[in-house]
């Protein structure tokens, strides 16, 4: 079983629409940052939460942290082609000396 | 500042032969792993060094894959002899600690197939 799990697996959207997605972790998290990657491509930090109820933007991406219900959630308003690719999680589960990824989410944005 | 740097980009080898993939990490980052991405999945951490010392390799199957960090820089991932499921990208991050209270930085990764 997977630490942490990202749903939905993969999402097609309308340029324009909004979207959200979501990271649940089967432990307390310790930290919980969202990653892009494009395909073929190492990975892109894009934030990072610590404090439960956190919650970070950047552009037209916002993260917020539950950390009672272990999960956090990434939101896109008014998607893009640009954001296009693969979303992952990770997280510190421990003592903060090991990280793992979610599965990942793919999204597609379809101009 | 310059980031990560892997190579090769990619690797076509067939199954039974040797692979060897290289890191530079990050100028004074003492922190470095190894991670394998299997196509539709998420990253799955191989090794990780603090230095030149290894600090979790619980999940590098070592009958077959081996890495060292010679001087506490540079680093090299091997599989010898390489298996069809080992097509992956294996990519390489490093960091200032060994938690991740602080971002990762990521290479761009090697892409393997094995055929």
């Amino acid at each position: 079983s997977q630490e942490l799990e990202q749903s939905p697996q993969s999402l097609i959207v309308q340029e324009g629409k909004n979207l959200t997605i979501n990271c649940t972790s089967s432990k307390t998290l310790y930290g919980l940052y969202w990653y892009k990657q494009k395909y073929g491509e190492g990975l892109i930090f894009l934030m990072m939460l610590q404090k439960g109820g956190e919650e970070k933007s950047h552009e037209k991406i916002t993260a917020k942290l539950d950390e009672k219900k272990q999960q956090s959630s990434l939101h896109i308003t008014a998607s893009q082609p640009s954001h296009a690719g693969i979303y992952l999680c990770g997280a510190d589960l421990n003592t903060g000396n090991q990280f793992y990824f979610g599965t990942g989410t793919s999204l597609t944005v379809i101009p | 500042e310059a980031g990560v740097a892997q190579s090769p980009r990619y690797k076509i080898i067939e199954k039974r032969q040797s692979v060897a993939f290289w890191c530079n990490p990050i100028s004074g980052h003492a922190t470095l792993y190894w991670y394998q991405q299997i196509l539709g999945q998420g990253p799955k951490l191989l090794i990780q060094f603090q230095n030149n010392g290894v600090v979790d390799d619980s999940q590098l199957p070592k009958d077959r894959f081996s890495a060292e960090r010679l001087k506490g820089v540079d680093s090299t991932l091997k599989i010898q002899p390489a298996k069809l499921e080992d097509s992956a990208v294996y990519l390489c991050a490093s960091s200032t600690l060994t938690g991740w209270a602080t971002e990762a930085f990521f290479g761009q990764g090697t892409r393997l197939t094995v055929v």
